[in-house]
């Protein structure tokens, strides 16, 4: 079956440093990736859609400047959190549209990001 | 209101039993329904999918979709301990790879 990954699966950072999130399909080819945010206990909040090749689009109430996303090729998409404050702590996941395929998303097993 | 409701729960059931877990939504315009199980920590794995109203069956799990009433069902037949996770139903309006809304989950707690 289709497989994303997410790398680093967990991070602990101190306020105000800037840290990267990878994710990869690592069986398909995704032309459509997706982050989302979960706080503890709630569902998952779509923050942007990345197409490769092309700027991503933000959900209403993401900052683009503070979320910077690269998806730079077909396997591979990156968010970077700049300047990180405590209230960025949250547990990040990104998914992958397989190109072609049956339509749906595949979800990588999320990065869980603790500033300090 | 939310686009799509769906219990929290948590749901505790004891092993072997029927699992019957809900969502109902308010957009007529959804025509891709999903299930996804996410276990604590980890990102949600995809269950079921379904494409308009119907049944869709895949050994344990069965979904059920009732667009006049807006209404979508997951059932869990023999339920197990590995069943234990919280589940999330997601729907799209066009197609399933774009714009999904998730429900809040519902938490499952089958007891051995």
């Amino acid at each position: 079956g289709a497989v994303v990954s997410q790398h680093p699966s967990r991070v602990i950072c101190k306020s105000g440093t800037s840290v990267k999130i990878e994710c990869r399909s690592l069986d398909f080819q995704a032309t459509t990736m997706f982050w989302y945010r979960q706080f503890p206990k709630q569902s998952l909040m779509l923050m942007a859609t990345s197409n490769e090749g092309s700027k991503a689009t933000y959900e209403q109430g993401v900052e683009k400047d503070k979320f910077l996303i690269n998806h730079a090729s077909l396997t591979l998409s990156t968010l970077t959190v700049t300047s990180a404050h405590p209230e960025d702590s949250s547990f990040y996941i990104c998914s992958a549209r397989e190109s072609g395929g049956q339509e749906t998303q595949y979800f990588g097993p999320g990065t869980r990001l603790l500033v300090l | 209101q939310k686009e799509v409701e769906q219990d929290p729960g948590p749901l505790s059931v004891p092993e072997g039993a029927i699992v019957s877990l809900n969502c109902t939504y308010s957009n007529s315009a959804f025509q891709y329904f999903m299930w996804y199980r996410q276990y604590s920590r980890k990102g949600p794995e995809l269950l079921m999918y379904t494409y308009s109203s119907g049944n869709k069956e895949d050994g344990r799990f069965t979904a059920q979709v009732d667009k006049s009433s807006k209404y979508i069902s997951l059932f869990i037949r023999d339920s197990q301990p590995s069943d234990s996770a919280t589940y999330l139903c997601a729907m799209s309006p066009n197609n399933a790879g774009n714009m999904l809304t998730f429900g809040g989950g519902t938490r499952l707690m089958v007891k051995p």
